[in-house]
Parts: C-alpha cells; sequence; structure tokens
C-alpha cells in the first residue's frame, strides 16, 4: 500500500531558529501534499495545500513567510518553520495524494515540534 | 462550506461491547466521507471511506459505517470492540471535486478491561 514517511519524528529547537521538516511518498508519486497542525486534543487543521513544482496554497490565517512549503518533486515536500517561536510547538502532520489514488490520502507519523 | 460534527468527545467502552461514533456533517454539495484512527503521536490510518454504492461500508480492524443521506450523517460501529481499539477517532468530509479533507474534531475511544 502507499507510504509516506515523515521526518523527524520529534525535534527541539531553540526559539529563533528555523526547523525543517520532510515528507516522502515511498511507493507512489505524491502530486498533492497537504500539511496539518494539530493542537493538543484538538482537530487537524489544515494549513496548506501544495501540488508538485508549484507554489503551495495557504489557508487563511496561516502566515506563509512563516511556514515555508516546498514541494520540489513528486515524493518529496518539505515544510519549514522559520524563526520558531514556543507558540509554533504543536504536532505536524502531512498528508498525500497520487494521481491514481481513488481518492486516498495517505498520512505521514507526524512530527512533534517542540520550540524552548 | 463543509463541515463536521462529532458531539461525542469522549466513548468508554467495555471491551467487548459494541461501540457506535456518531458523525454528522454539512455540505452543499455531493461527498466522500472518511473515518481515520489516530494513535498516541502517529499519523492518521485510513479505516473506511464512501465514495459512492452501497451506503454500508466495512473497514479494517472490523469497524464499518453506514451513509445516511437524509440524516446527513456517517456513523462508525464496531460489534465488539478490544483493547487495541484505544484511540483517537476522527471523520472527515471532502466535497466532490475539492481535495481538502474538512475533519471532526475527534472522539477518543476508550475502552475499559
Amino acid at each position: 500500500g502507499a507510504v509516506v514517511s515523515q521526518h523527524p519524528s520529534r525535534v527541539i529547537c531553540k526559539s529563533g531558529t528555523s526547523v525543517k521538516i520532510e515528507c516522502r511518498s515511498l511507493d507512489f508519486q505524491a502530486t498533492t501534499m497537504f500539511w496539518y497542525r494539530q493542537f493538543p486534543k484538538k482537530s487537524l487543521m489544515l494549513m496548506a495545500t501544495s501540488n508538485e513544482g508549484s507554489k503551495a496554497t495557504y489557508e487563511q490565517g496561516v502566515e506563509k513567510d512563516k511556514f515555508l512549503i516546498n514541494h520540489a518533486s513528486l515524493t518529496l515536500s518539505t515544510l519549514t518553520v522559520t524563526s520558531a517561536h514556543p507558540e509554533d510547538s504543536s504536532f505536524y502532520i502531512c498528508s498525500a495524494r497520487g494521481q491514481a489514488t481513488n481518492y486516498g490520502y495517505t498520512f505521514g507519523s507526524g512530527t512533534r515540534l517542540t520550540v524552548v | 462550506a463543509q463541515s463536521v460534527t462529532q458531539l461525542d468527545s469522549q466513548v468508554p467502552v467495555f471491551e467487548e461491547a459494541p461501540v457506535e461514533l456518531r458523525c454528522n456533517y454539512s455540505s452543499s454539495v455531493s461527498v466522500y466521507l472518511f473515518w481515520y484512527v489516530q494513535y498516541p503521536n502517529q499519523g492518521l490510518q485510513l479505516l473506511l471511506k464512501y465514495l459512492s454504492g452501497s451506503t454500508l461500508v466495512k473497514g479494517i480492524n472490523g469497524f464499518e459505517a453506514e451513509f445516511n443521506k437524509s440524516q446527513t450523517s456517517f456513523h462508525l460501529r464496531k460489534p465488539s470492540v478490544h483493547i487495541s481499539d484505544t484511540a483517537e477517532y476522527f471523520c472527515a468530509v471532502s466535497d466532490f471535486g475539492n481535495e481538502k479533507l474538512t475533519f471532526g474534531t475527534g472522539t477518543r475511544l476508550t475502552i475499559i478491561p
């Protein structure tokens, strides 16, 4: 079945630094990738949608300069949290969808970001 | 715009008892419906989905859900739960022609031994 690998699973960084999270589709070509943020005991909030080779489309209220998304290939998308602050601490999850996956979305295992 | 309501934030159930997790949605167009399970500190795993056809959908781990268009519901059921079913369950909806998934707030299923 479709597999999405997300790394790192956990990261702790100092306030003011940047952190990159990778999301890779291992056995299919992900034409579209989605990035979500999940607050404790809350639902998933869609941050942005990215199509390979195009600029990401951000949801209302999400700072595009703070959350940089790159989808340079059909198997890799990255989310970079720039100048991270403690309020950016959260669980980030990516999801990928291929062209012929019968409306299937495959999720990564998530990244726990803690900014200290 | 679509929305999903999961009225029960927590559902405790005794082991081997049946369970139903409720999901209602609203949308102005036809929809696709999904149930996902999330274990602690992990991503989401698809349990089942409704795209078209039979309104009773069977998924993994013995779960099933029934699409009821008139009641705009997609409740998840399992006839006999196990300790391993303890997790967070999310209902999600997507409009025809829209790739975005809208998630409910989740239901935490706790199995009592």
